[in-house]
C-alpha cells in the first residue's frame, strides 16, 4: 500500500493566520489526493479532491496544491470554525486507499 | 439532500458476527459506488472496503486487514449498503462510516454519522 505522511501532526495557530499542512506519498499518486476536515465526534467532510479542486460549498480560503508525491493544504486566513483535524487521502489505487495520520489544528 | 445513515453497531464478543446497514436517501443509490471506513477510538481513518455500482460490475475490494472476514453487499431496490463482519477481533473496535464515491475513483463526497462497534469479551 502507498504510505501517506502528514506534517505537522499538531499545529497551533491564531485566527487570521495562514496555515499550511503537508502530505507526502511514498510513491507518485499523480493528482489523486483528497483532503478532509474532521471535528470531534463528527464524520469527515470533503474539502479538496484531485489535489486542487475545491468541493462545492467549501470556503475559498481552503486551497490545495501539488502532484506526484508532495501536496499541501493551505488555509489562507484561519477562522474559528477551522479548528479541527485534517486528513489527506490518496486514491491512486482503489484496492488500497490510505490516509495520512492527520494534522490537528489548535488554537494558539 | 443526500443522507447516509448507518445502523447495526453495538457490543459484540470476539469471534462473533455483526452486520451494519447504511440506508441512503436523496440520490439515485444504484448509480454510485459505496465505501466503508472505520476509525478506532482516538486514531486516524482506515479504509475498509467498497462496492462498485452495477454499471461498473458491482464488484468489491477490501483492505488486507479485513479481507476474508468482512463482506460488502448492496440492495439497490432498498438503497441500502451492508457490511457483514465475521470473526470479529478486538482490533475491529471502531466507529464505522458509510460513504458515497461520486465518480467511482476513490474519494468520498458524503459520509454518514457513523456507528460504533465494540468488540470485547
Amino acid at each position: 500500500d502507498i504510505q501517506m505522511t502528514q506534517s505537522p501532526s499538531t499545529l497551533s495557530a491564531s485566527v487570521g493566520d495562514r496555515v499550511t499542512i503537508t502530505c507526502r506519498a511514498s510513491q507518485s499518486i499523480s493528482s489523486w489526493l483528497a483532503w478532509y476536515q474532521q471535528k470531534p465526534g463528527k464524520a469527515p467532510k470533503l474539502l479538496i479532491y484531485k489535489a486542487s479542486s475545491l468541493e462545492s460549498g467549501v470556503p475559498s480560503r481552503f486551497s490545495g496544491s501539488g502532484s506526484g508525491t508532495e501536496f499541501t493544504l493551505t488555509i489562507s486566513s484561519l477562522q474559528p470554525d477551522d479548528f479541527a483535524t485534517y486528513y489527506c487521502q490518496q486514491y491512486n489505487s482503489y484496492s488500497g486507499l490510505t490516509f495520512g495520520g492527520g494534522t490537528k489544528v489548535e488554537i494558539k | 439532500e443526500v443522507q447516509l445513515v448507518e445502523s447495526g453497531g453495538g457490543l459484540v464478543k470476539p469471534g462473533r458476527s455483526l452486520r451494519l446497514s447504511c440506508t441512503a436517501s436523496g440520490f439515485t443509490f444504484g448509480d454510485y459506488a459505496m465505501s466503508w471506513f472505520r476509525q478506532a477510538p482516538g486514531k486516524g481513518l482506515e479504509w475498509v472496503g467498497f462496492i462498485r455500482s452495477k454499471a461498473y460490475g458491482g464488484t468489491t475490494e477490501y483492505a488486507a486487514s479485513v479481507k476474508g472476514r468482512f463482506t460488502i453487499s448492496r440492495d439497490d431496490s432498498k438503497s441500502i449498503a451492508y457490511l457483514q463482519m465475521n470473526s470479529l477481533k478486538t482490533e475491529d473496535t471502531a466507529v464505522y462510516y458509510c460513504t458515497r464515491d461520486p465518480w467511482e475513483d476513490g474519494y468520498m463526497d458524503y459520509w454518514g454519522q457513523g456507528t460504533l462497534v465494540t468488540v470485547s469479551s
